[in-house]
């Protein structure tokens, strides 16, 4: 079962250099979501997507743009990277609450991406 | 317990003794929990959950409690084992967005 697959795993940049990070699940998700985690704290949602299509923004979500133009992509960039972007990076999903009879069902994540900005 | 912070709080016990880390959240309108486990190198995966309306659910060698009133949640692992050693977090939630706490790391000394 793949679950949540996130490539590339690892990646170094320059300052000021863009990429785009891949998301891809294959359990017909209806939400998908991006964090970022550093050290000693927790999650912190960048953007996230409700449905094919759509997208929101999170907590932290400047310096990122993100695309959901397939329900089992969700894709996140980074335009100009900055050394404050250095982080671990996951991609989660989850079924709607809709889908789940008004309920809140949990993220699955995939095991994500170290991205090193120098 | 769980805090903000560059260090997190280590729970070391031993072998077969029963584990139980601690979380507080902070939204009371928060109608559904969940226990992550992550171990090093990994994402987190999902260990268990609760909605508001119940304050006790088990699993397999889990159990979480939930006290709404102090806004307080716990993961209880029996038999604690190796394997088990990662770090823990909770979640909260409310609607479709997710608030995680920084995590306790757990340490099982053989």
């Amino acid at each position: 079962n793949a679950g949540v697959t996130q490539t590339p795993k690892f990646r170094v940049l320059k300052t000021g250099q863009s990429m785009t990070l891949l998301c891809a699940q294959d359990m017909n998700h209806e939400y998908m979501y991006w964090y970022r985690q550093d050290p000693g704290m927790g999650l912190r949602l960048i953007h996230y997507s409700v449905g094919e299509g759509t997208t929101a923004k999170g907590e932290v979500p400047d310096g990122y743009n993100v695309s959901r133009l397939k329900k089992q992509n969700f894709l996140l960039g980074l335009e100009s990277a900055a050394p404050s972007q250095t982080s671990v990076y996951f991609c989660a999903s989850s079924y709607s609450i809709a889908s789940r009879q008004g309920k809140n069902q949990p993220q699955h994540f995939g095991d994500g991406t170290r991205l090193s900005i120098l | 317990g769980e805090s903000v912070g560059l260090h997190l709080p280590t729970l070391s016990v031993q072998e077969g003794d029963n584990s139980i880390i601690n979380c507080a959240y902070s939204n009371s309108a928060s109608d559904y929990f969940i226990w992550y486990k992550q171990e090093s190198g990994k994402g987190p995966q999902f260990i268990i959950d609760i909605r508001s309306n119940m304050d006790k659910r088990q699993g397999q060698r889990v159990t979480v409690l939930l006290n709404k009133t102090v806004k307080h949640l716990s993961l209880q692992i029996a038999a604690t084992q190796p394997g088990d050693s990662a770090v823990y977090f909770c979640a909260e939630t409310e609607f479709n967005k997710f608030y995680f706490g920084s995590g306790t790391k757990l340490n099982v000394k053989p």
